[in-house]
């Protein structure tokens, strides 16, 4: 069967701070992967998605960068973190872009 | 672009009452899916439905797919307490797109 993993839990950074968070995801090739962002309590904001290794389509221009340097491991990263990049981080998968998305756990990320 | 309106945005409910939410899209879709997030948790999936027409369920959970492809809706009878949550639908074509999500309170 599938798992997604998603790491760390919880995260705390100062501002100005780098940023990278990590998602695998196993039992499965060439899936497309997501990453979402969640203010609390509110709707889920895309960010990026990927079709495929090295593919890489950002919905939202802003300091977060994506990468996917394998098959089933999608990066977000930030040279600089602001205050308003608080928020929860989710990562999903999906057999392909007009299907159901499978979730991680998420990151919390807290800027302090 | 495609675009979702779901409401409502948020319900409080008492234990054992019934809940209907809905989506509608400014355009046809041929995917409609819900989703419940759970407080500190990914989404997960509840109904997928791919058909015009088409009515689903899940349990306690109904959800049907629009007849003018243009709207969605899920209800849930006798709501209990861990039925709080929010509850997202999904919605397209080649690319699918969430709605805000319905935030879910059950009194006891």
């Amino acid at each position: 069967s599938q798992t997604i993993h998603q790491w760390p839990a919880t995260l705390v950074q100062p501002v100005g701070s780098p940023l990278s968070l990590e998602c695998t995801v196993e039992g499965t090739s060439n899936p497309n992967l997501y990453w979402y962002r969640q203010a609390a309590g509110r709707g889920l904001q895309l960010l990026f998605y990927s079709v495929g290794i090295g593919q890489i389509s950002s919905e939202v221009p802003q300091n977060l960068s994506a990468s996917r340097p394998q098959d089933r491991q999608f990066i977000l990263s930030s040279k600089k973190l602001l205050l308003s990049d608080s928020g929860f981080y989710l990562c999903a998968w999906s057999v392909s872009l007009n299907q159901p998305q499978h979730f991680g756990d998420g990151t919390r990320l807290s800027i302090l | 672009g495609q675009q979702l309106n779901q409401s409502p945005q948020s319900m409080f409910i008492q234990e054992g009452e019934d809940v209907s939410m809905n989506c509608t899209s400014s355009s046809i879709f041929n995917t409609w899916l819900w989703y419940k997030q759970d407080p500190g948790e990914g989404p997960v999936l509840l109904i997928a439905l791919y058909k015009a027409g088409e009515l689903t369920s899940n349990g306690r959970l109904t959800a049907q797919f629009g007849i003018t492809r243009k709207d969605s809706f899920l209800n849930i009878s006798a709501s209990i307490p861990s039925d709080v949550g929010i509850y997202f639908c999904q919605g397209g074509s080649e690319k699918l797109v969430f709605g805000k999500g319905t935030k879910l309170t059950v009194n006891p």
